[in-house]
């Protein structure tokens, strides 16, 4: 399956921690977007590269969070000094420049 | 991105087609209508696309009205696997842009037996 992958599935922390997400897009696909999703609510964009340029980042992505795709491939997304309202799914999508964007598994990041 | 407004919840009969209708009358001349959908705890996945024209692909209808101000997408034999909460979106595919995908709550399709 040559799809969009994401590492781990699933986080649990402590608040106060750091914790790292891993986001592998589809091989040819030069644009990368983070999405996050709380329960009961659809996806909330956070940020995306186009190579490995961080072009955009929403007031969503707080100081703590800090996203990158070093040689325009996979992309990491970092949460530092963890809160319980960072539990959500963070989600990945790649897309080749602004055609369909298609999406990972996600990772679900659970803060207790 | 223009706002697009759906039923919270429908029904749909195993077997049957299921109709899912969405609303953007705020829609630009240059926005394309998307349609995602979730099933439980799992990441969206797409589905059909389209600008003015009706579309068709191996899951699913999009029939936009000549006006473009609503959609509908239609699943011509819904089966349980269909189960998921069904997102529309409008959004610009220009370069220069983001094309960042807003979602709203969507439409919880349940099909039932």
């Amino acid at each position: 399956d040559t799809g969009v992958s994401q590492d781990p599935r699933h986080k649990i922390t402590k608040r106060g921690q750091n914790v790292t997400f891993r986001c592998d897009p589809i091989s040819e696909h030069n644009r990368l977007y983070w999405y996050r999703q709380t329960l009961g609510q659809g996806p909330e964009f956070l940020t995306y590269f186009q190579n490995e340029a961080q072009l955009e980042k929403s007031r969503l992505l707080s100081d703590r969070f800090s996203a990158e795709r070093p040689k325009g491939s996979f992309s990491t997304l970092e949460i530092q000094r963890t809160e319980q309202g960072d539990s959500a799914m963070y989600l990945c999508a790649s897309s080749l420049y602004t055609d369909t964007q298609y999406f990972g598994p996600g990772t679900r990041l659970t803060v207790l | 991105d223009a706002k697009t407004t759906q039923p919270t919840s429908m029904d749909c009969a195993e077997g049957r087609a299921a109709n899912l209708p969405c609303n953007h009358s705020t829609i630009s001349g240059n926005e394309y209508v998307y349609w995602y959908r979730q099933i439980h705890s799992q990441g969206p996945q797409y589905i059909i696309h389209g600008l003015k024209n009706n579309e068709t692909n191996e899951m699913a209808s999009l029939i936009i009205t000549e006006d473009r101000k609503s959609s509908t997408l239609i699943l011509p034999h819904a089966t349980l696997r269909d189960t998921a909460v069904y997102y529309c979106i409008v959004r610009v595919k220009g370069t220069g842009t983001a094309s960042k995908l807003t979602f709203g709550t969507g439409t919880r399709l349940q099909v039932t037996l």
